[in-house]
């Protein structure tokens, strides 16, 4: 079965710096994508960024980018120049395409916070 | 504007009750998901649906049941089998196996708790 694992559960950053968000996860498939969702204290999920497994190119959306280590199956979120909305409660999640299953597999989440 | 339709947002159950969570999208979605979300749990996945009138168990199943009689509502029932009910509910909802544009709608959700 698919995990997916953040170990950290709190992280704090200066407003304007980089912060670096962890993700591991375990698979024996080859297709699959991995998600980052941020959940603010509205509860709304919002996506923030996916990668393609089998995309060698790291995706980027703006001030986020993500590291994916295929064979270390690692896929790190990186915050640049971090703002005041961006403290949040970060999930990293994966999709597998192999057969028949479909479904979103979540990390337990990181609870963000940004300081001014 | 598309999207997806919660409701109620802030949902009561009394001892023995059974209560059905609200789920309507009008994106024209085939998939449709149920997670629960616990304080340092994360989102576990309860049932989820790709095509109408089919559903699969996720892996926490138990103590809830699901239908999908149309391709845009998915309610969710929380029975009196299920004793611990208290947690955030989150639906969401995709277009299946399309892979350029492969992400996870989500409703606002709903706060259930015992009374």
């Amino acid at each position: 079965a698919q995990t997916v694992t953040q170990s950290q559960p709190e992280m704090s950053v200066q407003e304007a710096e980089t912060v670096t968000l962890s993700c591991t996860y375990d698979t024996s498939e080859s297709d699959y994508y991995l998600f980052w969702y941020k959940q603010p204290p509205s509860r709304q999920m919002i996506l923030v960024i996916r990668q393609e497994a089998y995309k060698q190119q790291n995706a980027t959306e703006n001030r986020f980018s993500v590291n994916f280590q295929k064979a270390a199956k690692s896929f790190s979120l990186k915050i640049s120049d971090s703002q005041l909305g961006d403290a949040a409660m970060y999930f990293c999640a994966y999709r597998s395409y192999t057969g028949a299953n479909s479904k979103l597999t979540f990390g337990k989440g990181i609870t963000l916070s940004v300081r001014p | 504007d598309g999207g997806i339709t919660q409701s109620p947002k802030y949902l009561f159950r009394k001892e023995g009750q059974n209560v059905t969570l609200s789920c309507e999208q009008n994106l024209n979605h085939d998939a449709m998901y149920w997670y629960r979300q616990d304080p340092g749990q994360g989102l576990r996945l309860i049932y989820y649906s790709q095509i109408v009138n089919d559903f699969q168990k996720g892996d926490i199943a138990e103590g809830y049941s699901v239908s999908r009689e149309k391709k845009e509502s998915f309610p969710l029932t929380v029975t009196s089998a299920q004793k611990n009910p208290t947690a955030f509910y989150l639906c969401a909802s995709s277009i299946e196996r399309q892979r350029t544009n492969e992400k996870l709608f989500f409703g606002s959700g709903t706060q259930l708790s015992v009374l």
